[in-house]
């Protein structure tokens, strides 16, 4: 399987500030991605993050506000840029691996 | 448009009981269907998973069953846990496609002692 580690696992954000959140896996893949989980409520895939290019965002989500880095096939970082209450959500990394996807804990984002 | 639809949103179940959980989806194009298990204050972990060309996945007390011509799936938890209460999701994904997963919109279970 493949270990995800996720920092920060949680936060509380002053209104208006951007936060970054790193994701590092301890094997190399090709397929990362960043979800979206309000609370009480399912995932949505805020974009795929890929190495080498510009990261692809689902629809409702800009690069402006959620820009992503993928430097390299292990890391990955997203930021939640200009951030208001309605933000606060928890931010998971997940990664394909041997046609699995594993999620990270999450990074928990209150915003005030 | 939720993709992949999931019922019910809450169950309660007696432990030892079954916990049945349901899903349905439209695209043909889905070829993975994953079951994820959330405890609070943490990340989805893949449970069990299934591809349409099996009916059945058993794993311990965990089983999928697959209907694919009525496009539906669903998760049965036998001899059900208080160590079983989390939110389990659905999930699908694409053949081909991107590798991100759609996922139903969680049922919450709760086993009572």
């Amino acid at each position: 399987s493949a270990v995800i580690s996720q920092k920060p696992s949680r936060d509380i954000c002053q209104r208006g500030t951007s936060l970054t959140i790193q994701c590092q896996v301890d094997s190399q893949v090709t397929m990362m991605f960043w979800y979206r989980q309000q609370p009480g409520q399912s995932l949505t895939l805020i974009a795929t993050a890929n190495q080498g290019s510009e990261a692809t965002y689902e629809s409702g989500f800009v690069i402006d506000k959620f820009p992503i880095s993928r430097p390299n096939l292990t890391f990955s970082t997203l930021t939640v840029s200009n951030m208001s209450p309605e933000d606060s959500s928890i931010y998971l990394c997940s990664v394909a691996y041997r046609d699995t996807i594993y999620f990270g804990e999450g990074s928990w984002l209150t915003v005030v | 448009q939720q993709q992949v639809k999931q019922s019910p949103q809450s169950l309660i179940v007696q432990k030892g009981g079954i916990s049945i959980i349901n899903c349905a989806y439209e695209n043909t194009a889905f070829d993975y269907f994953p079951w994820y298990q959330q405890f609070p204050g943490k990340g989805p972990a893949l449970l069990i998973a299934i591809r349409p060309d099996v009916s059945e996945k058993k794993e311990g007390r965990f089983t999928i069953s697959f209907n694919k011509s009525a496009k539906q799936f669903s998760l049965h938890i036998m001899d059900s846990q208080p160590g079983d209460s989390a939110t389990y999701f659905c999930a699908a994904r694409t053949k081909g496609g991107a590798n991100n997963l759609f996922f139903g919109t969680g049922t919450r279970l709760t086993v009572i002692p």
